[in-house]
């Protein structure tokens, strides 16, 4: 099946730095990426859905400035989360999508923020 | 508005069977997802259904009455390892997957 994978699988930052996390598609084409954030306990909280080439669009309520997402290639999608605040902890996961009328999202295995 | 529910949390016991039910209101529709999702890791594809009926996969079974706004996971002869939250996602006419807040699933001895 296809693989995504997500880097880093876990990451602790400063308050006010930017972090960088890395969502790849490594054996399909992903022509759709969508990033999630999810809080304990709850469910998945799309935040963006980016296509490859265009910018990403983002879910109301998420700031666009703070959550910088770049779909460069078609195997490669960046969320970059800047001036990290505490409140900016949860779990980031992303999934992809391929063009081929394929149905089905594909998960990367989330990265775990911790904002101190 | 768009909505999902399924209930908060479920028990059931090792070897038994239990169903997780869905139901959804949304703008369109384009096809049911049920996910399974450990702690602290991504969902994992179980299931889709874009027609009515059952679709059975193994020990997992997925139904779906688009009329009625429906649709049931099925887990047979339960294991340990079952133990999970279990998410309805619906994509909608935009193709857009809107997520239900996930079932937790307990499996006692």
């Amino acid at each position: 099946g296809a693989v995504v994978s997500q880097h880093p699988s876990w990451v602790i930052c400063k308050s006010g730095t930017s972090v960088k996390i890395e969502c790849r598609s490594l054996d399909f084409q992903a022509t759709t990426m969508f990033w999630y954030r999810q809080f304990p306990k709850q469910s998945l909280m799309l935040m963006a859905t980016s296509n490859e080439g265009s910018k990403a669009t983002y879910e109301q309520g998420v700031e666009k400035d703070k959550f910088l997402i770049n779909h460069a290639s078609l195997t490669l999608s960046t969320l970059t989360v800047t001036s990290a605040h505490p409140e900016d902890s949860s779990f980031y996961i992303c999934s992809a999508r391929g063009g081929r009328g394929d149905y089905e999202q594909y998960f990367g295995p989330g990265t775990r923020l911790t904002v101190t | 508005g768009q909505n999902i529910d399924q209930p908060t949390e479920m028990t059931a016991t090792e070897g038994a069977i239990v169903q997780i039910n869905c139901t959804y209101q949304t703008s369109g529709f384009n096809g049911l997802f049920w996910y399974q999702q450990h702690a602290g890791e991504a969902p994992t594809f179980l299931s889709y259904n874009v027609l009515d009926g059952l679709e059975e996969k193994g020990r997992f079974s997925s139904f779906l009455s688009r009329s009625k706004g429906y649709s049931y996971l099925l887990l047979k002869e339960l294991q340990m390892k079952d133990s999970a939250s279990y998410l309805c996602a619906v994509k909608d006419s935009n193709y857009q997957l809107i997520w239900g807040a996930g079932t937790k699933l307990i499996i006692k001895p």
